[in-house]
């Protein structure tokens, strides 16, 4: 079955730097990569995705990007800010997955001022 | 905006009680999912249910049942409360209708004692 394998587990930079997290999945059907943010205390959030027929996609500060024949994907954050900080989490969708997630282990951000 | 509630964001129980979980979604959501989180092993799936009355098995089932009968409710439940069952708990939906987009509730994070 799907496999996604998340690094690094934990990512610190200074404010103001970028930061990249990246993910691995091992069943080349999968078509559907999501990322989420989840902020201390609070409930998991997707914060943009990216499908298989795509290579890249930006919103604002943030992007993702696909390699589909190294079957990895990268969430892409600029310019960081404070709120930032959180726990991101990638996932995947195996075929024949009835609508299910595979997901990463989790990265946890810290933003240094 | 989709709302997802769970019965309880605290619960302490006793060892080999039973306990319910309970999971509700407005969004007339196909899927339904409920997931354990722990630190450092992220979102593991303990079941799914894609329709009324159907259920799939997640990676951790073990100790675990589900009900939902009805679309809107999704309930787990610890038939014997162990302590290795302290964790938290999310309950998540997403349409089933060409979106993968898991929408998550706030979490009940349960103690077993």
């Amino acid at each position: 079955g799907e496999n996604v394998e998340q690094h690094p587990s934990t990512l610190s930079v200074q404010e103001g730097d970028s930061a990249v997290i990246k993910c691995t999945y091992s069943d080349s059907a999968s078509n559907y990569f999501p990322w989420y943010k989840q902020e201390l205390g609070k409930r998991p959030q997707l914060i943009i995705d990216i499908r298989s027929n795509v290579g890249e996609k930006k919103d604002q500060r943030i992007a993702v990007t696909l390699n589909k024949t190294a079957k990895h994907f990268s969430l892409h954050i600029t310019e960081t800010q404070p709120e930032d900080s959180a726990v991101y989490f990638c996932a995947a969708t195996p075929t024949d997955s009835n609508y299910q997630l595979i997901w990463g282990a989790g990265t946890k951000l810290i933003i240094k001022p | 905006d989709v709302k997802v509630t769970q019965s309880s964001r605290y619960l302490v129980k006793r060892t080999g009680e039973k306990v319910f979980l309970e999971c509700v979604q407005d969004m007339d959501h196909e899927n339904m999912f409920w997931y354990r989180q722990d630190p450092g092993l992220g979102l593991r799936l303990i079941y799914f249910s894609y329709d009324v009355k159907m259920k799939e098995k997640g990676d951790i089932p073990e100790g675990y049942s589900v009900s939902r009968e009805k679309k809107e409710r999704f309930s787990l439940i610890l038939e014997s409360a162990s302590t290795n069952q302290t964790s938290m708990y999310l309950c998540a939906s997403s349409s089933g209708t060409g979106s993968y987009e898991q929408y998550f509730g706030p979490g009940t994070r349960l103690t077993v004692t």
